[in-house]
């Protein structure tokens, strides 16, 4: 297992403006996962990219994937003040093996 | 619907009052685990399960304790609370989804030992 480093550890924005947070990670990996939590609540996963692609979506929710520079970055188009909410990036390496978190980008938005 | 469940949702108790916290999914997952989360230190893993009679250790096992005598249930016991267990407790269960193995959570349980 290994963890996930988000960047910057927290973010404010105004409503309607772009988010993107960033994750770095140390070793290969079979994918790369983004949740979210609203405060004091559990995780919910949001989205997930393998390792043989470079870019995925999900309605507002954008994620890059660079293997070579062991990075992947999250983009949310058009925030809402609903938005607002740690975000986590978890790398797994391979099978069911556990899901190590970071601290988390902080986001704010700003209504 | 597809949830995992944990009880309570919020506790106080005293140190030294043996304690459990279950957890329960409904999706029929192998993998189960328990995290503690607080503030500064984000997410630790206490113990994970990878199947029925299958545990491990995670990254801050001490004082805990847990067993997975059914594939749906995943307690947390603490036998000996103290002020130190005091957090954020998370269960999550996780299975193969085209080979992503996606992590669902339960709603927390926020512990205080007085």
């Amino acid at each position: 297992s290994q963890q996930g480093e988000e960047d910057p550890q927290a973010l404010s924005i105004q409503e309607g403006e772009n988010a993107t947070m960033n994750c770095s990670y140390k070793t290969s990996i079979n994918n790369l996962q983004w949740y979210r939590q609203n405060s004091g609540r559990g995780l919910v996963h949001l989205i997930l990219i393998r390792s043989n692609e470079r870019e995925k979506h999900s309605g507002r929710l954008r994620v890059t994937l660079d293997t070579s520079k062991k990075s992947s970055s999250l983009l949310i188009t058009a925030s809402r003040a609903a938005d607002t909410a740690s975000y986590f990036c978890a790398p797994r390496n391979s099978g069911n093996t556990p899901l190590v978190f970071g601290k988390g980008t902080r986001l704010s938005v700003i209504a | 619907e597809a949830q995992v469940t944990q009880n309570p949702r919020y506790l106080i108790t005293v140190t030294g009052k043996k304690l459990t916290v279950t957890c329960s999914q409904n999706m029929n997952h192998e993998y189960m685990s328990w995290y503690r989360q607080d503030p500064g230190l984000g997410l630790r893993q206490i113990y994970y399960s990878m199947n029925v009679e299958v545990t491990d250790k995670g990254d801050v096992p001490e004082g805990y304790k847990v067993s997975r005598k059914e594939k749906r249930n995943f307690p947390l016991i603490l036998e000996s609370p103290s002020p130190n267990q005091t957090s954020l407790y998370f269960c999550a269960s996780s299975s193969s989804t085209s080979g992503g193995y996606i992590q669902y959570f339960g709603a927390g349980t926020r512990l205080s030992v007085l």
